[in-house]
């Protein structure tokens, strides 16, 4: 079945380092790709999404290619702020079957000032 | 001007009790979800309902029960609570035509808390 693999965190930077957060995905043809952050205490809300090869997303300073030779949707952001603080999680929609979101284990990111 | 709502927001119940969750939209989404969010912060799809029929039943023990009374509301009813069913569930609603191209926008999470 469909899986998504993201890097091990927790992940600790200082306030203006660059970010980078691996994520793989197997699964057949080309899925929706998502990344959604969770802060402290609330919700998921989408971050950016990538629906077709090649396509970057992008919001708030942070970006991901939706690379289908290598099965990869990065999350990278150039200078990263204590407010970024939260767990990332990156998520797909496979094209077969059901609307269902598969979601890596998420990331924990720290940003010390 | 909430998009996906939830109620409550925290639940604390003792073991074998029942409980509801209740969740709205207004989005005017034709399909909603519910999403379990163990300890370990790990999300999986439990039910999805489009316009008011399941579609999506994993593999979740009959003790729970989704409900929809009208495509806007998706509630979830568990009976004999069990310690293992402490969690943070999250209600999600997404259009449907789009398919697998759809954002699903999430609610804010019921804490449960099972003694």
């Amino acid at each position: 079945g469909d899986s998504v693999t993201q890097m091990e965190g927790p992940v600790t930077l200082s306030e203006e380092a660059f970010l980078t957060i691996n994520c793989t995905y197997t699964a057949t043809g080309y899925p929706s790709l998502f990344w959604y952050v969770q802060y402290p205490g609330e919700g998921l809300q989408l971050l950016l999404k990538a629906t077709k090869a090649d396509d970057k997303g992008s919001n708030k300073g942070f970006e991901a290619t939706y690379r289908k030779e290598t099965t990869s949707f990065h999350l990278e952001k150039g200078s990263v702020q204590v407010s970024d603080s939260a767990v990332y999680f990156c998520a797909l929609i496979g094209i077969q079957g059901a609307q269902k979101l598969v979601f890596g284990q998420g990331t924990r990111l720290t940003i010390n000032p | 001007d909430t998009a996906v709502s939830q109620t409550p927001k925290y639940l604390v119940t003792q073991m074998g009790n029942d409980k509801s969750i209740k969740c709205e939209q207004n989005l005017g989404h034709d399909t909603m979800y519910w999403y379990k969010q163990d300890s370990k912060k790990f999300l999986k799809i439990m039910f999805s309902y489009n316009n008011k029929e399941l579609i999506i039943n994993e593999t979740v023990p009959n003790r729970f029960s989704p409900k929809s009374p009208d495509k806007a509301h998706l509630n979830l009813h568990i009976n004999s609570l069990e310690l293992g069913d402490s969690a943070v569930y999250f209600c999600a609603s997404s259009q449907a035509p789009g398919g697998y191209r759809e954002t699903q926008y999430f609610g804010p999470g019921t804490r449960l808390l099972v003694l």
